[in-house]
């Protein structure tokens, strides 16, 4: 079974400052993998996907996250914090290659202080 | 402008009283489906649908239907809401009918369901 793990419900940083946000996921097959962000009162709204083309994936935004399979994690990462990146992110892994099923992370609210 | 549409935007209701949450795409995304999103749980499937007349169920499919009469409509119907049902609600579609990561998921803006 697939799953994945969202370590952190809440993160703060400083304007400026990195963001890093942890993903690690579980999956006997070779995992797809998605950074969903959610602003208040919207949907979802896709960041960025691994897909295996390549290990290190650029987002909108300025996010990118590294796909570590010995480490079998997928963190999201941002060099400089903006006061507009203030939301909730969802990382996600696809169920097999054939199904149409996310399966999402509990989600980590991100602060961003000024 | 390319999106998907639900209605109501929030919405308060009574135990066992019947209610239908619409979801409309203008994409024409062949598949959809629908999410309850609960804190501390992520968002869960409930019913997805890879085109017209054909659906299935999702993770948590208890105490709901669907329907996909039209390629650009998948209402969401509750027969006789409870409590546990109270939960932001989202619909989602996308064109790939088998490959997810081909084709990103477009979310609606969410239902806020609260039933007493």
């Amino acid at each position: 079974a697939q799953s994945v793990t969202q370590l952190g419900s809440h993160v703060s940083v400083s304007e400026g400052a990195l963001v890093l946000l942890r993903c690690n996921y579980s999956s006997s097959v070779p995992p797809y993998l998605f950074w969903y962000v959610q602003y208040p009162n919207q949907g979802l709204q896709l960041l960025l996907k691994y897909t295996s083309a390549a290990t290190l994936v650029k987002g909108i935004n300025g996010f990118e996250a590294e796909f570590k399979k010995s480490e079998t994690s997928f963190h999201l990462t941002k060099p400089s914090a903006h006061m507009s990146d203030a939301a909730e992110y969802f990382c996600a892994v696809g169920k097999g290659g054939a199904t149409n099923k996310l399966i999402f992370g509990t989600g980590t609210l991100l602060a961003v202080q000024p | 402008e390319a999106q998907v549409t639900q209605n109501p935007r929030y919405l308060i209701t009574v135990t066992g009283k019947k209610l239908t949450v619409t979801c409309s795409q203008n994409m024409n995304h062949e598949y959809m489906s629908w999410y309850r999103q609960d804190p501390g749980l992520g968002l869960r499937q409930i019913y997805y649908s890879m085109n017209v007349e054909v659906t299935d169920k999702g993770d948590v499919p208890e105490g709901y239907k669907v329907s996909r009469k039209e390629k650009r409509n998948f209402p969401l119907i509750l027969e006789s809401p409870s409590p546990n049902q109270t939960s932001l609600y989202f619909c989602a579609s996308s064109l790939s009918k088998g490959r997810l990561y081909n084709s990103p998921l477009h979310f609606g803006n969410g239902t806020r369901l609260t039933v007493t």
